[in-house]
């Protein structure tokens, strides 16, 4: 079954900081990958995502994740951060196909982003 | 304001009562789905309906649970004799074939 493993529970960092967010799912085809975003009170939102084409994917924000198939893995980064970065940030991909399309969505545990201004 | 919403934002209920949750999705999209998130978790499937097909059911969707989508438009998701484990927050999504799945605000049931 499809996986996905998010490394880091909680990351505080200062502003101006470089992220990486690490990510790794199971699945060893290739498949749709996405980074939701949930700010402090907020909803779910789509950060950024990968469906084909090139490997480095740029999203809202600044953000952006490079697809490395060859690691299974999806890492969201930002080269500076700032205290609005402030969120929870999850991984999502594809749990299972059902007529060639997306069905369900497994999400990784989440990562917990503090920056202090 | 056109995205999903969701209905009750918090509901409190006590151990075996019934509670009905209702989602209304982004008016385009075909697709709509039930997650649960609890705290320290991200969100896992529930259900999933194309239209108003039921095409997929978790196995955490045991059978005090149900779902409908009469319409193909609105969706709810019933629990019956709610356990103390059912609190969490109650995501519904919604898309159209093979797009996005954009999330609503959630509602959070606690059961005491």
């Amino acid at each position: 079954a499809q996986s996905v493993s998010q490394h880091n529970h909680h990351v505080i960092l200062s502003e101006a900081a470089s992220l990486e967010l690490g990510c790794n799912y199971s699945y060893g085809g290739t498949v749709n990958l996405f980074w939701y975003v949930q700010y402090p009170g907020q909803h779910l939102q789509l950060l950024l995502k990968y469906f084909s084409g090139d490997p480095l994917v740029k999203g809202i924000k600044g953000f952006e994740a490079e697809f490395i198939k060859s690691k299974f893995s999806f890492n969201l980064r930002k080269p500076s951060v700032q205290w609005s970065d402030t969120a929870e940030y999850f991984c999502a991909v594809p749990g299972a196909l059902v007529g060639g399309s997306q069905g369900n969505l497994i999400f990784g545990k989440g990562t917990k982003l503090s920056v202090k201004p | 304001d056109t995205g999903v919403s969701q209905d009750p934002r918090h509901k409190i209920t006590k151990r075996g009562q019934n509670v009905t949750f209702r989602c209304d999705p982004i008016s385009e999209h075909n697709r709509l789905y039930w997650y649960r998130q609890t705290l320290g978790q991200g969100p896992e499937f529930l259900t999933y309906f194309q239209n108003e097909a039921q095409l997929e059911k978790s196995r955490l969707l045991s059978d005090r649970f149900s779902a409908e989508r009469p319409k193909g438009s609105f969706s709810t998701l019933e629990i019956q004799r709610t356990e103390q484990g059912d609190s969490a927050m109650y995501l519904c999504a919604s898309s159209t074939d093979q797009e996005t799945q954009y999330f609503g605000p959630g509602t959070r049931l606690l059961v005491l």
